[in-house]
């Protein structure tokens, strides 16, 4: 049964320290995005790639926020330095290029910074 | 900038009945695609319903159907017989084909059935 997975699922740690998510894709699909979720602010689109190269970051914050794709099975978000509102549940996603457009996420990765 | 809203943070129905959700976008492109998504309580989000804004017929997927009004950028879920299963967050979102398939959320509707 192909899925998304996302480690850590669950992630509590003190500001200024640095925080790694980490996803595995659904093999065959070229496209990945990161989301961000919130009360306030619903789910917020971090970055995308294609084909591992990135096409789209504008959401993140450039200061702390990096996103990579080092090979096709893994997908990385970092934040360096963590602060208290970056706490939220973190989503990948993963899917075919367009025209399908379905994209299936993973479960997320709670983030607590305190 | 496009953008999705979604004007109802939260609604309840009994069970049985049907609810609409609403959500409206805004987008100068004429071929783009519409999704509705559905997160449970366990938070795994899966896919509704998909439409393409160049057909004209709404989709439908069981009980889950859509009113597609280009003009009025206006794309609704309609749930049929709701069921205590179909309590979810769910999420309208829009993808543009001609900006790289970047694919925007709406922030959501907490939709809870009860019995």
């Amino acid at each position: 049964d192909a899925r998304v997975t996302q480690t850590p699922r669950h992630k509590v740690t003190e500001m200024g320290q640095e925080v790694t998510m980490r996803c595995q894709p659904i093999l065959g699909h070229n496209t990945v995005f990161w989301y961000r979720q919130t009360m306030m602010q619903g789910l917020e689109l971090l970055a995308y790639f294609r084909n591992r190269a990135p096409l789209d970051d504008s959401g993140m914050p450039k200061d702390r926020f990096s996103a990579e794709m080092p090979d096709a099975t893994l997908a990385t978000l970092k934040i360096q330095p963590s602060e208290p509102r970056d706490s939220a549940v973190y989503f990948c996603a993963s899917g075919r290029q367009h025209p399908t457009g379905e994209l299936f996420f993973g479960e997320g990765s709670r983030l607590t910074v305190l | 900038a496009q953008t999705v809203t979604q004007s109802q943070p939260e609604m309840s129905v009994q069970e049985a009945e049907t609810v609409t959700l609403s959500c409206t976008y805004d987008t100068s492109e004429n071929n783009y695609y519409l999704f509705w998504y559905k997160q449970p309580p366990s938070r795994q989000m899966i896919l509704v319903i998909r439409q393409e804004a160049y057909k004209q017929q709404n989709a439908t997927e069981n009980r889950f159907s859509v009113n597609f009004q280009k003009a009025a950028k206006s794309f609704s879920l309609k749930i049929s017989d709701s069921q205590l299963g179909d309590t979810a967050m769910y999420f309208c979102a829009f993808m543009d084909p001609n900006r790289d398939d970047k694919i925007i959320f709406g922030k959501g509707t907490r939709l809870h059935i009860l019995p």
